[in-house]
């Protein structure tokens, strides 16, 4: 199986920037790769979604590098309200692959 | 807005019983899925579904079923539940078709399942 691996945890203080980075292999040029937010006691949430080497919405931005190894979520400014676990999913097209990463517990502190 | 619900928050069940965890989406959503959800695993998808009556397996289907007689309900079934089956199941749907490159996975609060 495809394995996709992410920090298992992190730190931060509020109004930095957050890097989370989420490693996976065999990833196609068009394949997208999707972030989730899971609160505790909550379903994961969708945070954002791309294929393209730079993709940005109003809470987040995730970048793809050129060898399509890795992904990096990128959250500005956090909050204490960021404070969660991050989950990355690869998607491989035309195969029912769904390997979720294996989460990145963000701690936001004051 | 997406609703997913799932029939129960909390359960608790003797080892050996038969176990149903109920699955609702109302956005019409091709695709539904059942993961388990365990402290250092991370979300371990069990089954997925594309279609009615149609089901692929996860990564861990051993010890479930699932069953998509309606488009709009994905139930999963533990036939004999065990100890190692307490565990955290969520619930998901997605639009669009099976093995799509894009797909926005909506998930249910999900199961807190107490297997004694």
């Amino acid at each position: 199986l495809a394995k996709t691996t992410q920090p298992i945890s992190m730190d931060s203080y509020e109004g930095q920037e957050v890097n989370i980075t989420c490693s996976h292999n065999n990833i196609a040029t068009n394949d997208y790769i999707t972030w989730y937010q899971q609160f505790p006691s909550q379903g994961p949430r969708f945070i954002i979604q791309g294929y393209k080497t730079k993709v940005t919405n109003e809470v987040a931005s995730l970048f793809i590098p050129a060898d399509r190894k890795s992904s990096t979520l990128s959250l500005p400014r956090v909050s204490l309200s960021d404070t969660a676990v991050y989950y990355c999913l690869p998607l491989t097209s035309g195969t029912y692959k769904y390997i979720f990463g294996t989460g990145t517990r963000l701690k936001v502190l004051a | 807005d997406v609703k997913v619900t799932q029939s129960s928050r909390y359960l608790v069940k003797r080892t050996g019983e038969k176990v149903f965890l109920e699955c609702v989406q109302d956005m019409d959503h091709e695709n539904m899925f059942w993961y388990r959800q365990d402290p250092g695993l991370g979300l371990r998808l069990i089954y997925f579904s594309y279609d009615v009556k149609m089901k692929e397996k996860g990564d861990i289907p051993e010890g479930y079923s699932v069953s998509r007689e309606k488009k709009e309900r994905f139930s999963l079934i533990l036939e004999s539940a065990s100890t190692n089956q307490t565990s955290m199941y969520l619930c998901a749907s997605s639009p669009g078709v099976a093995g799509g490159r894009q797909e926005t996975q909506y998930f249910g609060p999900g199961t807190r399942l107490l297997v004694l």
